[in-house]
């Protein structure tokens, strides 16, 4: 079954750091985003990607974080200078399509620890 | 997006069947409901989702309120992997996660 790749599984890295965390979506969906779940807390919508530009972000999707699909595979979730609360399990997803007849399907998410 | 409700927790004898409830009152007449779970230290995995008729897959089945305004995720024989966290999303978009339902699983 088509599989959700996200590298690297955990990820330390001192605050004020540069991060880039990896995702390989399924290959003919079209449709990308990026979760992210605070230990304890609830999972969070981030950023949706499509036609190579944001389609929507939430309000924790600011001007520190940017997404980019450089390739016609890889996806990434780019954190400009972290803090310590971005410290979280980061999850991507991909779709085939919009609309409310079409699963997501998650990767098993990266483990970043902000120290 | 919909607002749902669902128990905090649950629990269940292993090889027995669990029934997970939901309400969507306020869902939209095109929203599809969709459930997810989370087992431990694991990302959401699609379990199963429907629009106005009950559906079956191998994982589990779903039945849908003839109102729409609620649901119940069946697992027919749960068995100790099928501890998790159950989401119930109404969606016609983007996946917002709730709190979810905590299912353990007793052997």
């Amino acid at each position: 079954e088509p599989e959700v790749t996200q590298t690297p599984s955990h990820q330390v890295t001192q605050m004020g750091q540069e991060v880039i965390l990896r995702c390989v979506p399924i290959s003919n969906h079209l449709y990308f985003y990026w979760y992210r779940q605070i230990l304890g807390q609830k999972v969070e919508f981030l950023v949706s990607f499509y036609n190579n530009e944001i389609s929507e972000k939430s309000e924790i999707f600011d001007d520190q974080f940017s997404v980019e699909r450089p390739d016609g595979s890889n996806f990434t979730l780019k954190i400009r200078s972290t803090k310590l609360e971005d410290s979280a399990m980061y999850f991507c997803a991909s779709t085939f399509l919009l609309g409310g007849n079409y699963g997501y399907t998650f990767g098993s998410g990266t483990r970043l620890t902000v120290v | 997006d919909a607002k749902t409700t669902q128990p905090n927790s649950m629990e269940s004898n292993e090889e027995e069947p669990v029934h997970l409830p939901c309400n969507h009152s306020t869902i939209s007449g095109t929203d599809y409901i969709h459930w997810y779970r989370q087992l431990p230290s694991q990302g959401p995995e699609y379990v199963i989702h429907g629009l106005t008729s009950n559906v079956n897959n191998r994982m589990a089945s779903l039945a849908i309120a003839e109102d729409r305004k609620s649901s119940t995720l069946i697992l027919h024989r749960a068995t100790l992997r099928d501890a998790a966290v159950y989401y119930c999303i109404p969606r016609d978009d983007k996946i917002i996660f709730g709190k979810g339902t905590r299912l353990h699983i007793l052997p």
